[in-house]
């Protein structure tokens, strides 16, 4: 079925370490994925999104990585700072659709300092 | 540029009682979102609009909730009559077209006693 997960649902680093957030795709259909990060009371704001002709995106301290022999997907924030704290959810968009994505539930960044 | 609006933020309801929310797009955004987010989950898509027009709907409990997107601008969600279970996030989101990023306005969050 359509599913996206994520590996680990907390993920607690200190500030100044990088960052490595895990998600598992189930649809190889899929052909664009994105990050979203969402701070409590917020909506979610977008992070970086990756197509499935690429392997790698870097943005500003983000990295996205996509392995889709395995159906799997990375966030790396390098030099994680405690602005960084908050939920990160990946999101899947199925191909040939309007655009309908299928969000995973989502990782807890805790940076302390 | 202004971003998405939503209101209200906040709602208390009883069951069996009728509620409303309403969305404002990112000026020029063709396509609308509402998403229902419960606590400790992904956003999930409830509906989708292309201009005014229902594009996926499938996810959306026809039976008491509906929504509409009169000229292609504002959009109404309505829940009626609401049930315990419908407490949750309710997101409005936008993107310029149904293949585009989509950004999200902040919820309104919605407690049903």
């Amino acid at each position: 079925g359509e599913s996206v997960g994520l590996h680990l649902p907390t993920l607690s680093v200190q500030e100044g370490d990088n960052s490595i957030i895990n998600c598992a795709y189930s649809n190889s259909a899929s052909d664009y994925f994105i990050w979203y990060k969402q701070e409590s009371g917020k909506g979610p704001q977008f992070i970086i999104d990756i197509r499935s002709n690429m392997d790698k995106r870097q943005g500003q301290r983000v990295t996205v990585l996509l392995n889709k022999t395995v159906k799997h997907l990375s966030l790396q924030i390098a030099a994680t700072q405690p602005g960084d704290s908050a939920v990160y959810f990946c999101a899947e968009n199925l191909s040939g659709g309007y655009n309908k994505l299928i969000f995973g539930a989502g990782t807890r960044l805790a940076v302390h300092p | 540029e202004a971003g998405v609006a939503q209101s209200p933020r906040y709602k208390i309801i009883e069951k069996r009682q009728s509620v409303a929310f309403w969305c404002n797009p990112i000026s020029g955004h063709a396509t609308l979102y509402w998403y229902q987010q419960i606590l400790g989950q992904g956003p999930k898509l409830l509906i989708q609009f292309q201009n005014n027009g229902v594009v996926d709907d499938s996810q959306l409990p026809k039976d008491r909730f509906s929504a509409e997107r009169l000229k292609g601008v504002d959009s109404t969600l309505k829940i009626q009559p609401a049930k315990l279970e419908d407490s949750a996030v309710y997101l409005c989101a936008s993107s310029f077209g149904y293949q585009e990023t989509q950004y999200f306005g902040p919820g309104t969050r919605l407690l049903v006693l």
